[in-house]
């Protein structure tokens, strides 16, 4: 089955403990995005990938960082994480920067405490 | 800046009818927008996108309209189900070279009545 994959689904941490969110898809899909979701806000973009070693700033990149050594996968990291990035978070996909023929597929989301 | 918003947090439709979720940008340069069902507890699923040459495209049950003149989008979904309950989203892209920026609305939470 096409998929992206995100683990953990729910993750409660202490303010300062280094985590990785992963993210996996079965695809080859090229375009890999991450997003957080906060009530009011919709979802905003926080780092993307056009490919393999290929990755940019989103709309809020501060506090976060990924790496994209593989196709698959797309890790996002926070080095020191703060409660204001207690969040539900979502990694995308695409075949290509545009969206492909179905638009971007959506993992099935991170929720994410920072206390 | 540039935005894209929604001109009702919530709509609730009965059953059966037709249901019609606005989206209004402000970015005249935006190149193809998206519309997303988000269901409790999931992530976004892709519903239906339109390309910014068009002003019209049909999928399932689903209609997606733009009108540039106005910068307006809207989702139209024919006999409204209780499966439709969900909160839908519109997003915008926008490509400038190598640059793109995607832009998504807060979402619009449709509720079917019985």
């Amino acid at each position: 089955e096409a998929q992206v994959t995100q683990n953990p689904r729910y993750l409660i941490t202490v303010t300062g403990k280094k985590l990785t969110v992963t993210c996996s898809q079965n695809m080859n899909h090229e375009y890999m995005s991450w997003y957080r979701q906060d009530p009011g806000l919709g979802l905003r973009q926080i780092y993307y990938s056009m490919n393999v070693e290929v990755t940019d700033k989103g709309d809020v990149p501060e506090g976060y960082k990924v790496s994209r050594k593989e196709k698959r996968n797309f890790p996002l990291i926070l080095e020191s994480p703060s409660p204001n990035q207690t969040s539900l978070y979502f990694c995308a996909s695409s075949l290509s920067e545009q969206g492909g023929l179905n638009g971007y597929t959506f993992g099935s989301g991170t929720r994410l405490t920072v206390v | 800046g540039e935005s894209v918003g929604l001109h009702l947090p919530t709509l609730s439709v009965q059953e059966g009818d037709n249901s019609i979720i606005n989206c209004a940008y402000s970015n005249s340069a935006s190149d193809y927008f998206i519309w997303y069902k988000q269901e409790s507890g999931k992530g976004p699923q892709f519903i239906i996108d339109i390309r910014s040459n068009m002003d019209k495209r049909q999928g399932q049950r689903v209609t997606v309209l733009l009108n540039k003149t106005v910068k307006h989008l809207s989702l139209q979904i024919a006999a409204t189900q209780p499966g439709d309950s969900a909160v839908y989203f519109c997003a915008e892209i926008t490509f400038s070279g190598s640059a793109r920026q995607l832009t998504f609305g807060s979402g619009t939470q449709l509720t079917v009545l019985p």
